[in-house]
């Protein structure tokens, strides 16, 4: 186990709804990122944020947005979701903001209908 | 165009034997390379992290080889168990502000008795 904590663990929504997903960091890092995993296929970065402050983008529009709180704490919102964002989303906290391992939660299962 | 690829294919080996999996990059100059372990429906596993100036890294059974030059990493499980059966994923690291990593489709191996 990790230390990093996701929730939910799964979740089914309706196109064109918004979404929530909750991330807990392990204890002392102070990065998180978000990425995205379609079947099949590897992780997709969507963003980083480092002391609460986003420091890195991936290709994703801008309907995919976060924030990270002052625990280090991280939640990912999707607004407008679409049929092709089912996925498997993935929290990755690291100590610092490069250079290092990332260590994964669960992820969260969005199925969207 | 930038592309990162690890065998799509299925690897199939007998117990005892040594798995070894590629990860060719195209394009990239990542500075450093890691190696991640996935189980069905659960977030990625760090296993092993290489620098772009280091050849070859080992912890227990597992080795990394990195060659910038031929840009591809290879990955081996000596002495190979069926708990080693899963989906091994390669992930790029670029030099930069912040710790994307950019990931292959991963590869599955499965360890027979």
């Amino acid at each position: 186990e990790t230390g990093v904590t996701q929730s939910p663990t799964h979740l089914i929504k309706t196109r064109g709804q918004q979404v929530t997903l909750r991330c807990s960091s392990q204890s002392g890092h102070n990065t998180v990122s978000w990425y995205q995993q379609a079947l099949g296929q590897g992780p997709q970065f969507i963003f980083q944020y480092y002391r609460e402050e986003e420091n890195g983008r991936g290709n994703f529009p801008p309907r995919f947005s976060g924030l990270q709180f002052p625990n280090y704490s991280s939640e990912l919102n999707v607004n407008a979701l679409e049929l092709d964002d089912s996925a498997l989303y993935l929290c990755a906290s690291s100590l610092g903001q490069v250079n290092t391992e990332a260590f994964f939660g669960q992820g969260t299962r969005l199925t969207v209908v | 165009s930038q592309k990162i690829e690890q065998n799509s294919e299925a690897l199939n080996i007998q117990e005892g034997k040594t798995a070894t999996l590629t990860c060719n990059y195209t394009n990239y100059s990542p500075a450093y390379l890691q190696w991640y372990r996935q189980d069905p429906g659960r977030g990625p596993v760090f296993l092993l992290l290489i620098r772009e100036n280091e050849k070859e890294k080992r912890k227990e059974r597992l080795k990394v080889t990195f060659d910038t030059t031929l840009k591809q990493s290879l990955f081996h499980i000596t002495a190979s168990q069926p708990a080693d059966s899963a989906t091994y994923l390669c992930a790029l690291a670029l030099s930069g502000g912040y710790n994307k990593l950019i990931f292959g489709a991963g590869t599955r191996l499965a360890v027979h008795p």
